[in-house]
């Protein structure tokens, strides 16, 4: 295993189409986190999966995106109509234990803009 | 306002200068705090977590206080390779980021 994958590493779309990325955990990490960067700002939380159970959205995460971790395995972020202000990088962590004492684990990202 | 305030720089030092960067927060039921790096176009990794009593890796010393909710790291005798963004992150609830200081480090 070698740490969080997440496809695609890019990906550039029309505005309003319907995008989907998808992220790889660490095998033995339960928890898993969708964040959002957008140049000069530090990662914003969109939702947080524990399992297969999604405990927590942020107020980011609007009703065209969704986020599924069907198996407690992977997890999948679809964005449905894309806008230009959803062009950012989507960073998928996961971990395992409580927040307290493990820092996440990040995967290298997807990049997403729309045109 | 903001769960995490941090001052975005830059900082641009001299090669073997020390440099210190700050962080405040405003929940005081906080329980963790890490600092993490982020190279240009790269994920953040963690750098180091931050005690009560503060802590030290090598040429990084972290420290908190929670009376004044604050974290600061120190970098010494700064390399060319410090040169990222350092971003604090504060976990209340869940994890919180500071929008990161930019570091260059100069020949």
């Amino acid at each position: 295993d070698t740490g969080v994958s997440q496809n695609p590493r890019h990906k550039i779309t029309k505005r309003g189409q319907n995008v989907t990325f998808r992220c790889d955990p660490i095998s033995e990490h339960n928890r898993l986190y969708w964040y959002r960067q957008t140049l000069g700002q530090g990662p914003e939380f969109l939702t947080y999966f524990q399992n297969e159970a999604q405990l927590e959205k942020s107020r980011l995460l609007s009703d065209r995106f969704s986020a599924e971790r069907p198996k407690g395995s992977f997890s999948t972020l679809e964005i449905q109509r894309t806008e230009q202000g959803d062009s950012a990088m989507y960073l998928c962590a996961s971990s395992s234990g409580t927040l307290t004492n493990y820092g996440y684990t990040f995967g290298s990202g997807t990049r997403l803009t729309v045109v | 306002r903001k769960e995490v305030e941090q001052d975005p720089g830059p900082f641009n030092v001299p090669e073997g200068a020390t440099v210190a960067f700050n962080c405040t927060y405003s929940n005081s039921a906080s329980q963790s705090f890490f600092w993490y790096r982020q190279d240009c176009r790269k994920e953040p990794k963690l750098l180091m977590s931050v005690y009560s009593s503060g802590n030290e890796d090598g040429r990084f010393t972290a420290q908190l206080n929670r009376a004044s909710q604050y974290i600061s790291l120190l970098i010494r005798d700064s390399k060319l390779s410090d040169s990222a963004t350092y971003l604090c992150v504060v976990i209340s609830n869940q994890f919180y980021f500071g929008t990161g200081t930019s570091l260059t480090v100069i020949p």
